[in-house]
């Protein structure tokens, strides 16, 4: 069965790195683009960026954009996110999510298989 | 960027009764939409995607219909899990993807 993990998230002060992981299984990994979605707390989900299968096409929020950089790692079916220059407003569950469209379709569309999420606090 | 808007922000309807959430968008999406049921403490589940196309594993109750600015999620006969927060969500202009600020369907 398909299965999503994120780790990496914790406790961090402004201004300061953190990097999440995504470990995928259960389907082919190097076919499928991946999307990195959050809430914040208490809120609705906001994207954030998604990467295609090879890793050669990578779009963002403009929330984040310059600051985050989404990669992965086909060989070890892992997805990052670089979160750099972290702000309080970044504070927030960050969930992968398959695409739901194989590459070989053309088309990027909605995440049909999500991890649990992994809390991201920004904070002094 | 493209807004989506959700209505109402809270529905209230018995069990067993039919559910109706909207979704509109501020341009056209074409059919190039989705809709999530996120639980508390949950990640979102994707239920319908195409406008109207179910995805796997969602139980027949679950419809969606509309193309362009207009979209529907009905719930024909609810049942005591489907009390959640629904999300609608377009994948036509991006980046970025955009959500809609989510539905939450209470038990009245």
């Amino acid at each position: 069965q398909v299965q999503l993990v994120e780790s990496g998230g914790g406790v961090v002060q402004p201004g300061r790195s953190l990097r999440l992981s995504c470990a995928a299984s259960g389907f082919t990994f190097s076919n499928y683009g991946i999307h990195w979605v959050r809430q914040a707390p208490g809120k609705g989900l906001e994207w954030v960026a998604i990467i295609s299968y090879d890793g050669g096409n990578k779009y963002y929020a403009d929330s984040v954009k310059g600051r985050f950089t989404i990669s992965r790692d086909n060989s070890k079916n892992t997805l990052f996110l670089q979160m750099n220059s972290l702000r309080a407003e970044d504070t927030a569950v960050y969930y992968c999510a398959k695409d739901l469209y194989n590459y070989d379709s053309g088309n990027w569309g909605p995440g049909d298989y999500w991890g649990q999420g992994t809390l991201v606090t920004v904070s002094s | 960027e493209i807004v989506m808007t959700q209505s109402p922000v809270t529905l209230s309807v018995s069990p067993g009764e039919r559910a109706t959430l909207s979704c509109r968008a501020s341009q056209s999406v074409s059919s190039n939409l989705a809709w999530y049921q996120q639980k508390p403490g949950q990640a979102p589940r994707l239920l319908i995607y195409g406008a109207s196309t179910r995805a796997t594993g969602i139980p027949a109750r679950f419809s969606g219909s509309g193309s362009g600015t207009e979209f529907t999620l009905t719930i024909s006969s609810l049942q005591s899990e489907d009390f959640a927060v629904y999300y609608c969500q377009q994948y036509n202009n991006w980046p970025p993807y955009t959500f809609g600020q989510g539905t939450k369907l209470e038990i009245k």
